[in-house]
């Protein structure tokens, strides 16, 4: 069974600082992929980036990227130059290529940017 | 941009009523989702739509749920008898098919209803 740790429940950055966001990941699956989403008060489920297991390249959208370690298991976003509205939860999930079409979710680490 | 729309927002139900979740997924997708989050929890995968038929469902999805894609658009989650603890955001999310068939991996979501159930 899939499974995804983020072990960090909350997290403080200064605006304009970068911050990483940490996600391990359990799975017997050869082919995954990983995704990371946003979850402003409001509480919609903004998809922000995603990395395929066999990628060979870290993705990058614009501020976001994705520090995907395979061998570690791990695949820590980075947020640069924080913005005040950058403040939410950050949710790590996992899927299964070929497999279950489920998403696999973290329980979330709670962002605070300061200004 | 094409997003996933939601309705309604908020419902408010009484324990033991019959509630119809309402999603428009993006109109190019084919991959159909309902995950819910209860308050303060992690997100939880329901049921999957492919096809006019379910194409994988968790445990939580028992006989007291249903989904429906009733015409060309709307997808639609029905929870017969609402117990308390169905109580938690519902979220529809939808992919899209690649050439070849194969099931794109990224899954957009929609806003969310939360439902209240009293």
């Amino acid at each position: 069974a899939q499974k995804i740790t983020q072990t960090q429940p909350g997290m403080f950055v200064q605006e304009k600082e970068a911050v990483t966001l940490d996600c391990t990941y359990d799975t017997s699956d050869q082919s995954y992929g990983l995704f990371w989403y946003k979850q402003p008060s409001s509480g919609e489920m903004i998809f922000l980036i995603y990395q395929g297991s066999y990628d060979e390249q870290n993705a990058t959208e614009g501020r976001y990227s994705l520090n995907f370690q395979k061998a570690r298991k791990s695949a820590n976003l980075v947020i640069s130059a924080s913005q005040l509205g950058d403040s939410a939860m950050y949710f790590c999930a996992m899927s299964s290529q070929g497999g279950s079409e489920k998403l696999v979710f973290g329980k979330g680490t709670k962002l605070t940017v300061n200004p | 941009e094409p997003e996933v729309t939601q309705t309604p927002s908020h419902q408010v139900t009484q324990m033991g009523q019959e509630v119809i979740l309402r999603c428009v997924p993006i109109s190019n997708h084919l991959y159909f989702y309902w995950y819910r989050q209860i308050l303060g929890q992690k997100v939880e995968f329901l049921v999957s739509f492919y096809n006019n038929e379910i194409s994988e469902k968790s445990e939580i999805f028992d006989d007291q749920f249903s989904v429906e894609r009733p015409d060309g658009s709307n997808f639609t989650l029905k929870i017969r008898s609402t117990k308390l603890e169905d109580s938690a955001m519902y979220f529809c999310a939808s992919s899209e098919e690649a050439a070849g068939g194969a099931r794109v991996d990224t899954q957009y979501f929609g806003p969310g209803t939360r439902l209240t159930v009293l």
